[in-house]
């Protein structure tokens, strides 16, 4: 198994400029998550799915911060436009959420996409 | 949202246990304890997690109190590649059903020296 697989690994953009993040959950995972990470706010959670649609997007910035999950294998998340202050590392995790038991899994996160706008 | 208090750095010697302590007094009965790990600059580690018997998995040792208000994170032999930093989470609840979200603190940073 190859993990989740987050691309790009590092971007770097200029200010006002659209940012597009892609994540790849595993295969058979159901809930799929976005945080984000800086050294003042350490890992926020953004949005998070479960079965393709989104749940709580409660965290979430702004309105410029936007994410899909058109389908089981792939989510992106789009910042238009961007900011210096959006400056940090983008984690997806996706995990086996099973209602009938309400087991859930633990977690599995990607490497990460390291955003530096300009 | 049952919160979780850590000390924020701790040490230990390679080769020694490593026993990384968590507070959750506002634990409500049916949310769990998650431990992760995050080394630096890679994405968070699933470790173990527990509800309130204690568990043992590969990795480590999880012991939680009888009252459920705080728990324990063993490592037993640390090594050099253990040096990380490490979250304790409460598991939320979400409209009733047991789907929730990890809400992670500052963690506590182990580092495991020679």
């Amino acid at each position: 198994d190859a993990g989740v697989i987050q691309s790009p690994r590092h971007e770097v953009t200029e200010m006002g400029q659209e940012v597009t993040l892609r994540c790849k959950p595993i295969s058979g995972h159901n809930s799929l998550f976005w945080y984000r990470q800086t050294m003042m706010r350490g890992l926020e959670l953004l949005i998070y799915f479960n079965n393709n649609v989104p749940i709580d997007d409660s965290g979430m910035p702004e309105d410029r911060f936007s994410a899909k999950m058109p389908n089981a294998s792939f989510s992106t998340l789009k910042i238009q436009p961007s900011e210096p202050r959006d400056s940090a590392v983008y984690f997806c995790a996706s995990s086996l959420y099973e209602i009938r038991s309400g087991a859930n899994y633990g977690y599995t996160f990607g490497s990460g996409t390291r955003l530096t706008v300009v | 949202d049952a919160k979780t208090t850590q000390p924020p750095s701790m040490d230990c010697a390679e080769g020694r246990a490593a026993n990384l302590p968590c507070n959750h007094s506002t634990i409500s009965g049916n949310e769990y304890v998650y431990w992760y790990r995050q080394i630096h600059s890679q994405g968070p580690q699933y470790i173990i997690h527990g509800l309130k018997n204690n568990e043992t998995n590969e990795m480590a040792s999880l012991i939680i109190t009888e009252d459920r208000k705080s728990s324990t994170l063993i490592l037993p032999h640390a090594t050099l590649r253990d040096t990380a930093v490490y979250y304790c989470i409460v598991r939320v609840a979400w409209r009733g059903s047991t789907l929730g979200r990890l809400y992670f603190g500052r963690g506590t940073q182990l580092t495991v020296w020679p």
